[in-house]
């Protein structure tokens, strides 16, 4: 079974840093990339970049350049997205998912809630 | 503001069809055959219905369709039901290596 699993709900102050996991299964996970897309309340699906799972390539939204690192682990077919410099209006759902071809996104990974409040 | 437009929300009855559009530029939805479709129950993952513009995923009914005609996508349902009542978002490949998504259409089953 193909499937993405991520790590738990993170509380963070705002300055600090997070960092979220993705753990593939089911799939050869280095022949893909690994997209993160988040989701702050009540708003849409806002991509942020990309890793290839090699950890050779990273494409960064231009939003998130500066505070973003995307990395991947071959040895346990885990991704990782930290972000740093968190604000309040970081708060959101971030998805890891398993890019194919330019744009398609399939499956996703369950979400994990980060909330950014002092 | 998302980079592409979709209407906030659309709604039909049991049996109907819908359509969702998604209006972009050049630069994107026009310049290449590369439009996805998600569905998205709130709380749980979202869900490819579409990919390259008119692909189905397997297992994916054929009650879901989609097109392209310019730099706007569209995404048909047809024989509406119950559990289609969710969230739709629209992404597309963009020029400078991203994607791009839509801003989101709730569909409501009357």
């Amino acid at each position: 079974q193909v499937q993405l699993v991520q790590s738990g709900a993170e509380v963070k102050k705002p300055g600090a840093s997070v960092r979220v996991s993705c753990t593939a299964s089911g799939f050869i996970f280095a022949t893909y990339l690994i997209p993160w897309v988040r989701q702050a309340p009540g708003q849409g699906l806002e991509w942020m970049g990309w890793v290839t799972t090699d950890n050779r390539s990273t494409n960064y939204a231009e939003n998130f350049r500066g505070r973003v690192t995307m990395t991947t682990d071959l040895s346990t077919n885990t991704a990782f997205m930290e972000l740093r410099s968190l604000r309040s209006d970081d708060t959101a759902i971030y998805y890891c998912a398993r890019q194919w071809s330019l744009n398609n996104f399939d499956p996703w990974g369950q979400g994990t809630l980060v909330t950014v409040s002092s | 503001q998302s980079a592409l437009t979709q209407p906030a929300s659309v709604s039909g009855s049991p049996g109907q069809s819908i359509t969702i559009s998604c209006t972009g530029t050049s630069s994107d939805i026009g310049g290449y055959d590369s439009v996805s479709w998600y569905q998205h129950h709130p709380g749980k993952a979202p869900k490819l219905m579409i990919f390259d513009v008119t692909n189905r995923p397997s297992g994916v009914s054929n009650r879901f369709s989609g097109s392209k005609s310019g730099n706007t996508a569209s995404l048909t349902i047809s024989g509406l039901q119950a559990e289609d009542e969710a969230n739709y978002y629209c992404s597309s490949y963009s020029t400078s290596v991203t994607v791009v998504f839509g801003g989101g259409t709730k569909v409501t089953v009357l």
